[in-house]
């Protein structure tokens, strides 16, 4: 079946534009997780949602990310002002629960802020 | 808080050969433990993972790991390595009682020469 797919695949903005990052997990799965990935790093944990709900937000940098999940499946991740620091590859997972299973990742979203 | 090193950041070896790439952790409880591998220009793919029993898991593609709970190790092995293994490799541990939040290790870049 189709795997996590992410929109765009690459994004350019200008510092203190807003951006949308789409994330459309496996149907069926509950659990989605949001990433951030800079060169040479490997993926670091912003969010995790259990259906609608963000069970864990740890992640979040600060108050410029927000991400939602409306319906329990296609999740969104918000950032305001960006900043040139925001600029990595953020990924999206999901799973079929959020216990002690593996996270099927998207290809991510490239954002570049100039 | 939980950790994850993976103190080499590039490994060689010869076809054929076998091959080794190191992961230790740090967890609060008992620790899920999974590998990942990335591949140029596409998602991070699942190998296998450690839950409970068997400390020797196996995996995809001939990979199997060694969970060690005294060493806090869970190294990435296969007998006879091929140049298509070359790869990202990234180990990534989540602690048991907290559902969602996996955490990285930086990534080890695997080179197989013919």
């Amino acid at each position: 079946g189709a795997g996590v797919s992410q929109t765009p695949s690459n994004k350019v903005t200008e510092k203190g534009k807003y951006v949308e990052l789409r994330c459309d997990p496996i149907s069926g799965h509950t659990a989605l997780y949001w990433y951030r990935q800079s060169l040479g790093q490997g993926p670091e944990f912003l969010i995790y949602f259990q259906g609608t709900g963000a069970a864990d937000d740890s992640g979040l940098p600060n108050d410029r990310f927000f991400a939602v999940r409306p319906e329990g499946s296609v999740s969104t991740l918000k950032i305001q002002r960006t900043e040139r620091g925001d600029s990595a590859v953020y990924l999206c997972a999901s799973s079929l629960t959020g216990e002690g299973v593996e996270q099927f990742f998207g290809p991510g979203t490239r954002l570049t802020v100039l | 808080a939980q950790s994850v090193a993976q103190p080499e950041d590039q490994v060689n070896v010869a076809e054929g050969n076998p091959l080794t790439v190191k992961c230790t952790y740090s967890v609060s409880g008992n620790p899920y433990l999974f590998w990942y591998v990335q591949y140029p220009n596409r998602g991070l793919q699942f190998l296998l993972k450690y839950i409970t029993g068997d400390n020797l898991v196996k995996g995809s593609y001939g990979f199997e790991a060694e969970f060690n709970k005294s060493q806090t190790s869970f190294h990435l092995k296969k007998p006879s390595a091929l140049v298509s293994d070359s790869a990202l490799y990234f180990c990534a541990v989540r602690d048991m009682g907290r559902a969602g939040k996996s955490t990285f290790g930086d990534g080890t870049t695997l080179t197989v020469k013919p």
